[in-house]
């Protein structure tokens, strides 16, 4: 029963330093996609994909990178982070697209600090 | 441009009163409409999603209404409790653009 999940949680970098944030899900969800949560900006997509081996990018797609090996996995790249890239991201993924009628599931977030 | 605007940003009622949350948005040719509900620390959960052809959608003490002409939608919350306290966001995904457009949610607290 665990849907969406997001690994770490927390995470300190420093400037110019790079990770990887890793979502998975348990659902066969064909779509999945990254945000980010900034306060006064609400939530804005980062990339997104529509099936395993495929990716696309949103709203806010500099900086990042992701990839889609797996049908139950996303990963979200930051190469050389930046102190604009301190945000909480969330992972969400759905089963159809946003124009059907099937409700997106998120995880509970990463917390990122680049310092 | 397609923006969502939620007003009031924080809203604090006693508990047992009946609530109205108000989501409005700039363009009416859309494909649906999600309210969404984010306790503090966690990601969204899913409420109510309403089609454009809906004008309404229930899940026990929820309500959602959806008028595309003038571009509102409201959750109608029943009987709310201390454990309704919570962020609520509406996310509309407008057919121009084919994009999902997120507003800032409403701050609830309910007070025991």
């Amino acid at each position: 029963n665990a849907g969406v999940t997001q690994t770490p949680k927390f995470r300190v970098l420093k400037t110019g330093q790079s990770m990887t944030l890793l979502c998975a899900q348990d659902m066969n969800h064909e779509y999945m996609y990254w945000y980010r949560q900034d306060p006064g900006m609400g939530l804005r997509l980062i990339h997104y994909s529509v099936g395993e081996g495929t990716t696309a990018k949103g709203e806010v797609p500099d900086g990042y990178n992701v990839s889609r090996l797996k049908k139950q996995n996303f990963l979200l790249g930051l190469e050389s982070a930046a102190p604009s890239q301190t945000s909480v991201y969330f992972c969400a993924s759905s089963y159809g697209s946003l124009g059907g009628n099937q409700p997106q599931h998120f995880g509970d977030g990463t917390r990122l600090s680049i310092l | 441009k397609q923006e969502v605007t939620q007003i009031p940003a924080a809203l604090s009622v006693p508990e047992g009163e009946n609530l109205v949350l108000n989501c409005s948005f700039t363009d009416s040719a859309i494909y649906n409409l999600q309210w969404f509900r984010q306790d503090p620390g966690k990601g969204l959960t899913s409420l109510l999603l309403i089609q454009s052809s809906q004008r309404e959608q229930t899940s026990g003490r929820l309500n959602a209404s959806l008028d595309k002409s003038s571009g509102r939608s409201t959750l109608y919350i029943a009987a709310s409790q201390p454990g309704d306290s919570a962020t609520y966001l509406c996310a509309v995904f407008f057919q121009g653009a084919q994009k999902l457009v997120f507003g800032q949610g409403t701050r609830l607290t309910i007070n025991p």
